[in-house]
């Protein structure tokens, strides 16, 4: 059981659009519509933000928005606010009914 | 409102054990799936067990044969009894509730757990 793959790092100016990918394999991401990601403050419980690879929950802003192509999902950020600055991890369900994290994103806004 | 705490996390020599517990509110714990995720200090969020909806219960093999996921339904707490600790698994415990696969609505304010002599 690897972490899925993700930058350790990006960056984006207000305003702008940053995409964020998790790379898997077929054993997780591609082989399931079970991709969810979350977004991390400082010191507070991780919140989530996607899951089933596109949906976003109650009172998730549509500035966040998701896809998948074969095992390699993406989290789009559009719209870049202040308060996006936060750590951000996907998870994917995976064969024999585990659940894989990816390693984490720390985004920063310019 | 829906809402999880945890309680039982502390300091703990390696070798050690120390059992998690996580109270529900607002839902019912053998209603769907709950989880147990940890944060060592400074680093990412790592999956550790499930408990689902019809009792069947996986780990982590970081975790496997160690760790052993509960629920006490009359309680409406989860827990996570954790043996043979060792000091790299020093870590906030999240419980957490998933709606649906892999999708984590509710999580509580976490419980550190120090493995160290």
């Amino acid at each position: 059981q690897s972490a899925l793959t993700q930058p350790r790092s990006v960056s984006g100016s207000p305003g702008q659009s940053v995409t964020i990918s998790c790379t898997g394999t077929s054993s997780d991401v591609g082989g399931y519509n079970y991709v969810s990601w979350y977004q991390q403050h400082p010191g507070k419980a991780p919140k989530l933000m996607i899951y089933d690879v596109t949906k976003r929950p109650s009172g998730v802003p549509d500035r966040f928005s998701a896809s998948k192509s074969g095992n390699t999902a993406s989290l789009t950020i559009s719209g870049l606010q202040a308060e996006d600055e936060a750590d951000y991890y996907c998870c994917s369900y995976a064969a024999t009914y585990a659940l894989m994290f990816g390693g984490g994103t720390k985004l920063t806004v310019l | 409102e829906m809402q999880l705490v945890e309680s039982g996390g502390g300091l703990v020599q390696p070798g050690g054990s120390l059992r998690l517990s996580c109270a529900a509110s607002g839902f019912t714990v053998n209603n769907t799936y709950m989880s147990w995720v940890r944060q060592a200090p400074g680093k990412g969020l790592e999956w550790v067990s499930v408990i689902y909806s019809g009792g069947s219960t996986y780990y982590a093999d970081s975790v496997k044969g160690r760790f052993t996921i509960s629920r006490d339904n009359s309680k409406n707490t989860l827990y996570l009894q954790m043996n043979s600790l060792r000091p790299e698994e020093t870590a906030v415990y999240y419980c957490a509730r998933a709606g649906r696969p892999a999708a984590f609505d509710y999580w509580g304010q976490g419980t550190l757990v120090t493995v160290s002599s």
